[in-house]
C-alpha cells in the first residue's frame, strides 16, 4: 500500500522560501511508470497543479508559478521536494503531495494527506 | 489553459436521489478527464479517469461519460457517505487544471 507524506513548516514569512519534503512509502519512487507530483488548495478552493518530476530529474511545471518552483528527488531517502521561493499571502494553501502513473500529464491516483502553509508575519 | 468550469456549484440531494454534475472544457480535450471526491480535511481521492473508467475499488454507483468539452459525473443512488465536493481535473494539456468543484449536500 503506497503512502506519501507531506512534511515542513506550517508557517512561512512573506518573500521567504516554502520548502516542503514528500516521503513515500510502501513503493519504490523510482520506479520507470511513476511521476511525482505537487498540487495546493487555498482555502474553500479547487486544486492547483504545481508541478511533476520524474526521479530521473526531469521537472514540469505550471506556468504560473514556474519561475518561483524548484523540485527535487532523494532516490536514497525516497523522497521528493518542493520549494516556492518569494512567497505572498496567496500562497497561503494545503499542499499535497501525490502519484502519477503512466507520464506527467496524467490524473493523480495516490494523494498524501496535505499539510496547511500559512504565509503570515 | 483549459478552463474547467463545473455545475452546479452546490446540488442538495437526498439518500437514493440520482445525482449528475457537469463539468465543461474551454476547448476540445477528447476524454483525458478525471473526476475526485473530497470529504472536509481529507486528501481528493480519484473517481474515474479517462471521462468513464472507473478507478479500482470504486463503487459502481459512479459512473462518468462525455468528450470534447462536456462531461458528466453520475452517481445513480446517492449514499450518505458520497455527500461531498467533487472536482473535475482535465489532464489533456499542460498546465493541469481542476474545475471549482460541486459541493454535494443533504
Amino acid at each position: 500500500q503506497l503512502q506519501l507524506q507531506e512534511s515542513g513548516p506550517g508557517l512561512v514569512r512573506p518573500s521567504e522560501t516554502l520548502s516542503l519534503t514528500c516521503t513515500v512509502s510502501g513503493g519504490t519512487i523510482s520506479r520507470s511508470s511513476y511521476y511525482w507530483g505537487w498540487i495546493r488548495q487555498p482555502p474553500g478552493k479547487g486544486p492547483e497543479w504545481i508541478g511533476t518530476l520524474y526521479y530521473a530529474g526531469s521537472t514540469y511545471f505550471n506556468p504560473s508559478l514556474k519561475s518561483r518552483v524548484t523540485m527535487s528527488v532523494d532516490t536514497s531517502m525516497n523522497q521528493f521536494s518542493l520549494r516556492l521561493s518569494s512567497v505572498t499571502a496567496a500562497d497561503t494553501a494545503v499542499y499535497y503531495c501525490a502519484r502519477v502513473v503512466s507520464g506527467w500529464l496524467y490524473y493523480f491516483d495516490d494523494w498524501g494527506q496535505g499539510i496547511l502553509v500559512t504565509v503570515s508575519s | 489553459d483549459i478552463q474547467m468550469t463545473q455545475s452546479p456549484s452546490t446540488l442538495s440531494a437526498s439518500v437514493g436521489d440520482r445525482v449528475t454534475i457537469t463539468c465543461r472544457a474551454s476547448e476540445s480535450m477528447s476524454t483525458w478527464l478525471a473526476w475526485y471526491q473530497q470529504k472536509p480535511g481529507k486528501a481528493p481521492k480519484v473517481l474515474i479517469y479517462k471521462a468513464s473508467s472507473l478507478e479500482n475499488g470504486v463503487p459502481s454507483r459512479f459512473s462518468g461519460s462525455g468528450s470534447g468539452t462536456e462531461f458528466t459525473l453520475t452517481i445513480s443512488s446517492l449514499q450518505p457517505d458520497d455527500f461531498a465536493t467533487y472536482y473535475c481535473q482535465q489532464y489533456n494539456s499542460s498546465p493541469l487544471t481542476f474545475g471549482g468543484g460541486t459541493k454535494v449536500e443533504i
